[in-house]
């Protein structure tokens, strides 16, 4: 069955430290998209693409970076300049108006 | 720029009432509209979506939505609840012309017995 992998899906990290957040989809979806989902707050859009080599910052890039070298995987970079890195992120991809979510990745800093 | 204003951070409902979750967007574009439904630590599920033609869209598990352009809202609706329709529940948009989707805070529905 075509779908989004995301992994881990839960991951710890000591603060200061980059984290790398993967998300694999084999439904050959040209857009992949990352957001980040905090209580009360709903999903903000951290980054996109639509194409293989290129992205675009979202609303809250700062402190996360992302590559997109091939269709299929888009990895998401916590990098230590985000100062509350403490979420729930949430990938997806598209084509057209059909959108498709991964289970997502809780991540804690400890 | 495209926002989306969910009403209520949460609502309370008895099982088998029937239920309306508030949705009002605000683009200076023509908008595609969607409904997703989210459990406990998981992902996205789409419950319906208005892309063109009829306003009134029905989705899975019997809920349904109306888009009203001239009041930009985009409620859902479902006539009788069940236990399991309790979880968080985000209205979104996207721009005509472009791919990323514009999410409200989210709805937490929960169910009494």
């Amino acid at each position: 069955d075509g779908g989004i992998t995301q992994s881990p899906k839960y991951l710890f990290r000591k603060e200061g430290q980059n984290v790398t957040l993967s998300c694999e989809q084999n439904l050959n979806h040209d857009a992949m998209y990352w957001y980040r989902q905090d209580p009360g707050q709903g999903l903000r859009l951290i980054y996109y693409s639509q194409i293989v080599n290129d992205f675009q910052k979202g609303d809250i890039a700062e402190g996360y970076s992302v590559s997109r070298e091939k269709k299929e995987s888009f990895p998401l970079t916590v990098t230590s300049a985000q100062k509350n890195p403490t979420a729930f992120y949430l990938c997806a991809s598209s084509i057209e108006r059909g959108y498709t979510f991964g289970s997502g990745t809780r991540l804690t800093v400890v | 720029a495209q926002s989306v204003t969910q009403l209520d951070s949460q609502v309370p409902v008895f099982e088998e009432a029937p239920v309306e979750l508030r949705c009002n967007y605000s683009s200076s574009v023509s908008v595609y509209l969607f409904w997703y439904v989210q459990y406990p630590n998981q992902g996205l599920q789409l419950l319906l979506k208005y892309l063109s033609g009829s306003t009134l869209v029905k989705g899975i598990n019997g809920f349904e939505a109306e888009f009203n352009k001239s009041q930009t809202s985009f409620h859902l609706r479902k006539p009788s609840v069940h236990i399991s329709d309790t979880a968080e529940y985000f209205c979104a948009v996207s721009a005509r012309g472009a791919q990323k989707l514009v999410f409200g805070q989210g709805t937490r529905l929960t169910i009494n017995p």
